[in-house]
């Protein structure tokens, strides 16, 4: 069963624009990973956030991890057509297994 | 590193075949996963291994379904007799550390007809 629920399950957007994905979890939590899959393609690691942490920055991916609320948020800055693909998140918790949300895509348009 | 590599990308077979999808890890990796991924159901996990030893196979959905790790550089996941219902992509992922990132292969898309 999925233990991540990203939210929502699809969302469009215009180039250049923000896009924030959420995700809602059940269980306590190692850490939280985020995924991106491009159509057709494996899924590509994209953040890593320690359970004891609260934001973590990588180029233009900004992600938030709220344990008290079991939530977590992906935040892409000035997106790009390139970043259309589906985005996962997934935990992982004292039993070591990676579990995957259901994951939002993302649409870019030009 | 070529990463994972996984074959065959995609196989079409009749109901009741046998089924072998293989995957090869990223050298010095010792943790191997197998998932399934469908419309329906998402990502799911089957199996795990650390040090080519099976960890937890509580996702595998039936006894038709095995997978082995003979060594650190190959494993298999075996569907025999095959159905329908087997249909999706399976995803090889491989990991250094048992709680970090994993990387996946490109997948193997199987159908049964």
């Amino acid at each position: 069963s999925q233990q991540g629920e990203e939210d929502p399950q699809a969302l469009s957007i215009q180039e250049g624009e923000n896009a924030t994905m959420n995700c809602s979890y059940k269980t306590s939590i190692n850490n939280l990973q985020w995924y991106r899959q491009n159509s057709g393609r494996g899924l590509v690691h994209l953040i890593l956030i320690r359970s004891n942490e609260r934001e973590k920055h990588s180029g233009r991916l900004r992600v938030t991890l709220d344990t008290s609320k079991k939530s977590s948020s992906l935040l892409i800055t000035a997106s790009r057509a390139a970043d259309t693909a589906s985005y996962f998140c997934a935990t992982i918790g004292s039993n070591y297994k990676l579990t995957f949300g259901k994951g939002t895509l993302l649409t870019v348009n030009p | 590193d070529a990463g994972v590599i996984q074959s065959p990308r995609h196989e079409v077979t009749e109901m009741g075949q046998e089924v072998t999808l293989r995957c090869k890890p990223i050298s010095g990796h010792d943790y191997l996963f197998w998932y399934r991924q469908t419309m329906m159901r998402g990502l799911e996990l089957l199996i795990y291994f650390n040090n080519n030893v099976p960890i937890d196979d509580s996702g595998m959905p039936e006894d038709r379904f095995s997978a082995k790790m003979p060594n650190a550089s190959f494993s298999t996941l075996k569907i025999q007799p095959s159905e329908p219902r087997d249909s999706a992509v399976y995803f090889c992922a491989s990991s250094p550390y048992g709680t970090g990132e994993l990387f996946f292969g490109e997948g193997s898309r199987l159908t049964v007809l």
